[in-house]
């Protein structure tokens, strides 16, 4: 089935290690998103893709960095980890950023736990 | 800037009542609002949205939700809830520029039997 895979589910670092979360998709969608989701929070945009162009929130930390190498995978890099950082990290794609109402599809999040 | 909240961080129903759970809209402009769910240590998976087509939108599990411009409001609804509804349900807007999801804060919904 096409989906939204992220690996690893659990991830656990120390404060101040750098670390990647990784997602991968099989719906060939032009958009990938990240979102933060701190415990019992809403999740938060953190920043996207279109296609290769970048989009970061305003206020998304520095420490927060994004790559795309190809369509299907985007990584999530969190440079020194805080224990604020703590949080689940959700992947998402949507096929046309052009079109307001085109569904983002999730997937099964990687909680991140900084000790 | 467009916002949502939802009324209400804890909704518990018995199996077979009425699930109601309240959202209501901030927005300038018409919004595309969306309610999604989220199972424990799962991602998100869409239930229903609001694109301006019909103000009744049908969702899947048997949920919908009605957009009330005059209200305000995107409330959603089940007539007989389940034991695997229980969940964390989302409401969210997008923005203007077509790519965040602007989320509440979110209402835990417990199925008691």
């Amino acid at each position: 089935d096409a989906m939204v895979i992220q690996n690893p589910r659990y991830q656990v670092t120390q404060f101040g290690k750098p670390v990647t979360l990784s997602c991968s998709q099989t719906l060939n969608h032009n958009v990938m998103y990240w979102y933060q989701q701190k415990s019992s929070q809403a999740p938060k945009l953190l920043f996207h893709y279109y296609d290769k162009d970048f989009n970061n929130e305003a206020d998304t930390p520095d420490n927060f960095q994004s790559r795309r190498p190809n369509t299907s995978f985007c990584f999530l890099d969190i440079r020194s980890p805080g224990l604020g950082d703590a949080a689940m990290y959700l992947c998402a794609t949507s096929g046309n950023r052009a079109s307001s109402t085109d569904t983002q599809y999730f997937g099964p999040g990687t909680r991140l736990t900084v000790l | 800037a467009q916002s949502v909240t939802q009324l209400g961080s804890h909704v518990s129903v018995s199996e077979g009542a009425l699930v109601l759970l309240r959202c209501n809209y901030s927005s300038s402009v018409p919004p595309y609002l969306f309610w999604y769910v989220q199972y424990p240590n799962q991602g998100l998976q869409l239930l229903l949205k609001y694109t301006s087509a019909a103000t009744l939108v049908k969702g899947i599990n048997g949920f919908e939700a009605e957009f009330k411009k005059s209200e305000t409001s995107f409330h959603l609804t089940k007539p007989s809830a389940h034991m695997s509804d229980a969940a964390e349900y989302f409401c969210a807007v997008i923005t203007q520029a077509g790519t965040a999801l602007i989320f509440g804060k979110g209402t835990t919904l417990s199925v008691s039997s």
